[in-house]
C-alpha cells in the first residue's frame, strides 16, 4: 500500500499570502495519479487537482498542482478567505485510493 | 446539476448492521465508477469502497473487507453500502463519491454525507 505522507501539519497565513504544501508517497505512483482535494470546515471535499497537476472544473488558476514520482506538491498563489481550509492529497494509481493525513491552512 | 445524496446513517449499536444509499442525479450514472469515502469525527478522509462503472471490478479498504459490501443498481441511478458487525472505529460521515472515470478512484464530485454512529 502507498503511504502518503503531507507536510506541514497547519500552515498559518495571512490573505493574500502564496503557500506551498508537500505530498511525499513512500513508493512512485504510477502515471501521477495523484490528486489534491479542498475540505472548508463543515462541507464535503471539493476536488482541486487530479493527474497531479491538472485543474478541476471550476478551480481558479490560484492553483496549481506540480511533482512526479514520490514528491508532489499544490501552491496557491494568493490565498484568498475561502482558501482558509484543509487540504488532501490522494494516490489512485492503485485498486486503494489512499488519502494523506491532511494539511490545514489556517488564518494567521 | 449534478448531484450525489445519501441516506440511511443513524445510530446502531456494535455487531450491529446499516444500508446506506446514495441517490445519484444530473449524470449518466451507468458511465462512472462510484466510491465510499469516510471520515471519523476531527480526522481525516480514508477511502473505504470502490466499484467499477459496470459493476464488476469492486474493492475495500482493509479495515472494512469482510463487514462491508459495496453495490449500484444503475436503472435506480443508485449506490449503496451495506455495513455489518459494526464496530466503534466505525463511527463517520459516509460519502459517496463519483470517479473521474468509468475506472477511477478520483471523485469528481461528492454527496454531503450521513452520519454513522456506532456506540452502545
Amino acid at each position: 500500500e502507498i503511504v502518503l505522507t503531507q507536510s506541514p501539519g497547519t500552515l498559518s497565513l495571512s490573505p493574500g499570502d502564496r503557500t506551498i504544501l508537500s505530498c511525499r508517497a513512500s513508493q512512485s505512483v504510477s502515471n501521477n495519479y495523484l490528486a489534491w482535494y479542498q475540505q472548508r470546515p463543515g462541507q464535503a471535499p471539493r476536488l482541486l487537482i487530479y493527474r497531479a497537476s491538472s485543474r478541476a472544473t471550476g478551480i481558479p488558476d490560484r492553483f496549481s498542482g506540480s511533482g512526479s514520482g514520490t514528491d508532489f506538491t499544490l501552491t496557491i498563489s494568493r490565498l484568498e478567505p475561502e482558501d482558509f481550509a484543509v487540504y488532501y492529497c490522494q494516490q489512485y494509481s492503485t485498486s486503494r485510493g489512499t488519502f494523506g493525513q491532511g494539511t490545514k491552512v489556517e488564518i494567521k | 446539476e449534478v448531484q450525489l445524496v445519501e441516506s440511511g446513517g443513524g445510530l446502531e449499536q456494535p455487531g450491529g448492521s446499516l444500508r446506506l444509499s446514495c441517490a445519484a442525479s444530473g449524470f449518466t450514472f451507468s458511465d462512472y465508477s462510484m466510491n465510499w469515502v469516510r471520515q471519523a469525527p476531527g480526522k481525516g478522509l480514508e477511502w473505504v469502497s470502490y466499484i467499477s462503472s459496470g459493476g464488476t471490478a469492486i474493492f475495500y479498504a482493509d479495515s472494512v473487507k469482510g463487514r462491508f459490501t459495496i453495490s449500484r443498481d444503475n436503472a435506480k441511478n443508485s449506490l449503496y453500502l451495506q455495513l455489518n458487525s459494526l464496530r466503534d472505529e466505525d463511527t463517520a460521515v459516509y460519502y459517496c463519491a463519483k470517479g473521474r472515470t468509468s475506472t477511477s478512484t478520483c471523485m469528481d464530485v461528492w454527496g454531503q454525507g450521513t452520519t454513522v454512529t456506532v456506540s452502545s
